[in-house]
This record gives C-alpha cells, structure tokens and sequence, in this order.
C-alpha cells in the first residue's frame, strides 16, 4: 500500500468507448503525475497537476483528456483510442510542486493495465 | 533532449553483489532517482542523489559522478526478492517536474 490508489486495475476497451481511470492519493500531497509505461520503453511523463493547476503537458493527444478536482484526485478520460495506446497507466503523487527531490519523491499507485482493442 | 542508459536486463546469484550502470546525456541535470518496480506493482522510492558521491541505505548504495554523467545502484547481499526492474531517473533544474526515466534494468537472482 503506498497511499495512491488507482482504479481500475485492468481495463479493456473498444477504439470507441469512453472509459476514465481514476487516482486518489491518501498521502496529503499536493502535485499528481500521469505517467505511461509500454514494454520496453522508459516511463513516460503525460500530465502534471500542481494544487489543482495543470502544469505540465508533454505532448500528449487529446484523446486522453485529464482532470483533477482536488488535490486528492485525479482522471483519466479516455476516448477513442488506439491499439498502441494499450500500456500501464501510472498515476504518482509528491508533496508540492516544487518538483521531484529527496523531500519530495514521488510514490507511485500500482497502475492501470489498459488493453485497447 | 535527454537520453538515458541502462542495461536491459541483468542476472546475479543470491548472496553476490551486482552493480546497475546508468549513463546519461542531459543539460541543466539536478539530480537523479533509483527506483525499484517489481513485476505487476508501483515503482517505489529508493534513492535520490544530488552531489557526487556515494550514498549507502543498507544493502542498497547509489553513487553519482556529475562530470561523467554516470551513476549505479549497488545491491549487496542479494535476495531472491530483489528480483525487479531498476528504473533510473534524472531531473533538471529547470521543468523540475519533468522527471525523465531510463527504460530500467530487469534483474533475475538465482539460486
């Protein structure tokens, strides 16, 4: 248990649904991440979210469409996804927004295993 | 841009020692993560190093050089748990939040 919980572990969805991934961190942070990890490639940074404020979008299309309505939560909106969309979700948390560091590490939730089909 | 190098996978025999290499190319680099991610669970915190040098946590030890843009994890003592992927990551003084990962080290201890 590492005070960030994602729902639902495993999703499989059509390229037409609409589906959301959900993360709730317990921890009293202040900052939620959206990471994406495919097989064999690096942990991929999506969303960035500082008390509430998005800050950091790295490119990613608008089909994945995030939210986060307090502190303690944040989505994923999914829409009409591709296969190569399917990975592991990765919601993370850390203290502030004054970014990664050893006061401010980042726990992780254990993820979303996404499968589009 | 930024790249980061790791070993794709490694194998260690229970009760050696084993050193995970991670070298990177960045500019403006703050600092950099050690992560462990066992198969099927969340990436957990194992070290953050800053300053050049070596940084022990029991049977874990991370070491920095700034100036060769080369770090590795030592794991001494292995155990059949420590079987897991090693994720290095770097940070930058600016985008602090942009922390960037290596694709990790998959490491197999044997009997």
């Amino acid at each position: 248990e590492t005070g960030v919980t994602q729902t639902p572990r495993h999703l499989v969805m059509g390229m037409t649904n609409k589906k959301s991934l959900k993360c709730e961190q317990h921890l009293g942070h202040n900052a939620m991440y959206w990471y994406k990890q495919s097989a064999k490639k690096p942990l991929e940074l999506m969303f960035v979210y500082n008390f509430k404020e998005q800050t950091e979008n790295n490119s990613v299309p608008s089909r994945f469409s995030p939210e986060c309505p307090n502190s303690s939560h944040l989505f994923l909106h999914l829409h009409t996804l591709q296969p190569e969309d399917s990975a592991l979700y990765l919601c993370a948390s850390s203290q502030d927004g004054t970014g990664f560091s050893r006061y401010t590490e980042a726990f992780f939730g254990q993820g979303t295993r996404l499968t589009v089909v | 841009g930024q790249n980061i190098d790791q070993p794709t996978e490694m194998t260690a025999t229970e009760g050696a020692i084993v050193q995970i290499n991670c070298t990177y190319q960045t500019s403006g680099f703050n600092g950099l993560f050690w992560y462990q991610q066992h198969a099927g669970e969340a990436p957990t915190f194992l070290s953050y190093n800053v300053l050049d040098g070596l940084e022990e946590k029991g049977r874990f030890s991370s070491f920095l050089s700034r100036s060769k843009g080369y770090s590795y994890l030592l794991l001494k003592e292995l155990q059949m748990k420590d079987s897991a992927s090693y994720l290095c990551a770097v940070t930058l003084r600016e985008g602090y939040q942009k922390v960037t990962f290596g694709t990790g080290t998959k490491l197999q201890v044997i009997p």
